[in-house]
C-alpha cells in the first residue's frame, strides 16, 4: 500500500537560512512524487513533481527536491528561506491508477526574522 | 483565469445537522476530486468525478456523505447527519487529465472548507 511520511510536524527557520523538509514514501513501483504548499488562506499549490529521469527536480519559488530511491525519500530543499515561505508543505505520491494522491501529514514552516 | 473555488470557507454546525459544501472547478476541467484532512492527519482522497459520473468513490467514509456533480460543472458534498468526527478541512481539486502523473497535467486545489461539528 502506498503511504507518505513527513516526520517533522513543525519546523522553524530564520530568514535567509537553508531549509530541508523530509519526506519518505512507501510504494511498490516507480513512484510519482509531488510537493504541494498551502499558504494561509490559499489553496494547495504545486511546487514540483518527479516522474522519472533526473533525480534532482527544480520547482517554483526556488525550491528543489531530490529523489533517492535507495532511501525512499523525496526531500524538499531551499538554499535561502524568505518570510513568504511560511506555510504548510505536503509531500504526496501519485497512484498507479493515476487518479489520486496519497499525502503526508504535512510540515508547518515558521520563518523568523 | 479563476482557480478552484470552494464555498463556504468555514462552517460550524451542530452534530446531527446537515451541511453542504460546494466546489466550482476550473472551467473546462472534466475531472473533479474531493479530499479531506482531519486535524493532524494526512489529506485523504474521498472521490473522483469525470464530468458528472463518479469514477472512484473508494475514499468515501460512509453513507452519510453524498457527492454530486450535476451537469458536470460544480460539485456539492453533503454530510447528513454530521458527526463530530466529520470535522476537518475539505479540499476540492480539478484537472484536465485524470492521470495525475502525466507530465503536463496538474491538479489544482481550492483553499478548502473548514468544517467544525460541535
Amino acid at each position: 500500500a502506498q503511504s507518505v511520511t513527513q516526520p517533522d510536524i513543525h519546523i522553524t527557520v530564520s530568514e535567509g537560512a537553508s531549509l530541508e523538509l523530509r519526506c519518505n514514501y512507501s510504494y511498490g513501483a516507480t513512484p510519482y512524487l509531488f510537493w504541494y504548499v498551502q499558504s494561509p488562506g490559499q489553496g494547495l499549490q504545486l511546487l514540483l513533481k518527479y516522474f522519472s529521469g533526473d533525480t534532482l527536480v527544480q520547482g517554483i519559488k526556488g525550491f528543489e527536491a531530490e529523489f533517492k530511491r535507495s532511501q525512499s525519500s523525496f526531500n524538499l530543499r531551499k538554499p535561502s528561506v524568505h518570510w513568504s515561505d511560511a506555510a504548510e508543505y505536503f509531500c504526496a505520491v501519485g497512484t498507479l491508477r493515476g487518479n489520486q494522491f496519497y499525502f503526508g501529514t504535512g510540515t508547518s514552516l515558521t520563518v523568523i526574522p | 483565469e479563476a482557480g478552484v473555488t470552494q464555498f463556504p470557507s468555514h462552517s460550524v454546525i451542530e452534530k446531527g445537522q446537515t451541511v453542504t459544501l460546494r466546489c466550482d472547478p476550473i472551467s473546462g476541467h472534466d475531472n473533479l476530486y474531493w479530499y479531506r484532512r482531519v486535524m493532524g492527519k494526512e489529506i485523504k482522497f474521498l472521490l473522483h468525478f469525470v464530468k458528472e459520473s463518479k469514477q472512484d468513490e473508494s475514499g468515501m467514509p460512509n453513507n452519510r456523505f453524498l457527492a454530486e456533480r450535476t451537469g458536470g460543472t460544480y460539485s456539492t458534498l453533503k454530510v447528513q447527519p454530521a458527526e463530530l468526527e466529520d470535522s476537518g478541512v475539505y479540499f476540492c481539486a480539478s484537472s484536465q487529465d485524470w492521470r495525475v502523473h502525466v507530465r503536463n497535467t496538474e491538479a489544482f486545489f481550492g483553499q478548502g472548507t473548514r468544517l467544525t461539528v460541535v
